[in-house]
């Protein structure tokens, strides 16, 4: 298994220009995550799927948007981009987390700046 | 929504020492704890967990604990090497939610 795979690895991106974060995973998992990473800080949740067709706002919603339209991926998309989500993204996913395992696997990561 | 507090965002032992990492959370509905360890420029990855039915949880040479009524739960690192040397990330989470995360722990082991 690949796990959890992200594309690209790096981008830089004018301000007011959009763009998709790919996040694809072969585990079979129903749970899949967006987060972002600014330097020195933790991770904050973006939005959250717990299936196909449906999404949820984490923490930090403002300028994302995301679609689930298969189990395997789970896309993050900018628009208008701003200096402000110059951050590294990551994805996750897992099993339901009341099911047998709770662990979160991440991907890569996406080193995003906006100039 | 979950709140989680991480203390402290730096510290530093020499090797052989132990370290302790505590973070709090503020919504009672939460049900599973897990910590993970980011080295630079790498992913998060899973080192320990526990879900609240549990109080205590060892694996060699780290242990988490957890405190329901005060909601607080600590990472316990014995005998650290340089190798410890990492961001630790505490989170909290309840059944079909995300997991919210603190704001990391710098951990720096020196020889």
């Amino acid at each position: 298994n690949a796990g959890v795979t992200q594309t690209p690895k790096f981008r830089i991106l004018k301000i007011g220009q959009s763009m998709t974060l790919q996040c694809t995973q072969d585990m079979n998992h129903n749970y899949m995550y967006w987060y972002r990473q600014d330097p020195g800080m933790g991770l904050k949740l973006i939005y959250y799927s717990v299936g196909a067709g449906i999404t949820d706002k984490g923490e930090v919603p403002n300028g994302y948007n995301v679609s689930r339209s298969t189990t395997e991926d789970f896309p993050l998309r900018l628009e208008l981009a701003a200096p402000s989500q110059t951050s590294v993204y990551f994805c996750a996913s897992s099993y339901p987390t009341s099911g047998r395992a709770n662990e979160q696997f991440f991907g890569p990561g996406t080193r995003l700046t906006v100039l | 929504g979950e709140n989680v507090e991480q203390h402290p965002s730096t510290l530093s032992v020499q090797e052989g020492d132990s370290a302790v990492i505590k973070c709090t959370y503020s919504d009672s509905a939460s049900n599973y704890f897990p910590w993970y360890k980011q080295e630079l420029g790498k992913r998060p990855q899973l080192i320990i967990d526990i879900r609240s039915n549990v109080g205590e949880k060892k694996d060699q040479r780290i242990a988490v604990t957890l405190n329901k009524t005060a909601k607080h739960f600590s990472l316990h690192i014995t005998e650290t090497q340089p190798e410890d040397s990492a961001v630790y990330l505490c989170a909290a989470r309840q059944a079909g939610t995300a997991l919210i995360f603190g704001k990391g722990t710098t951990l720096s082991v020196s020889s």
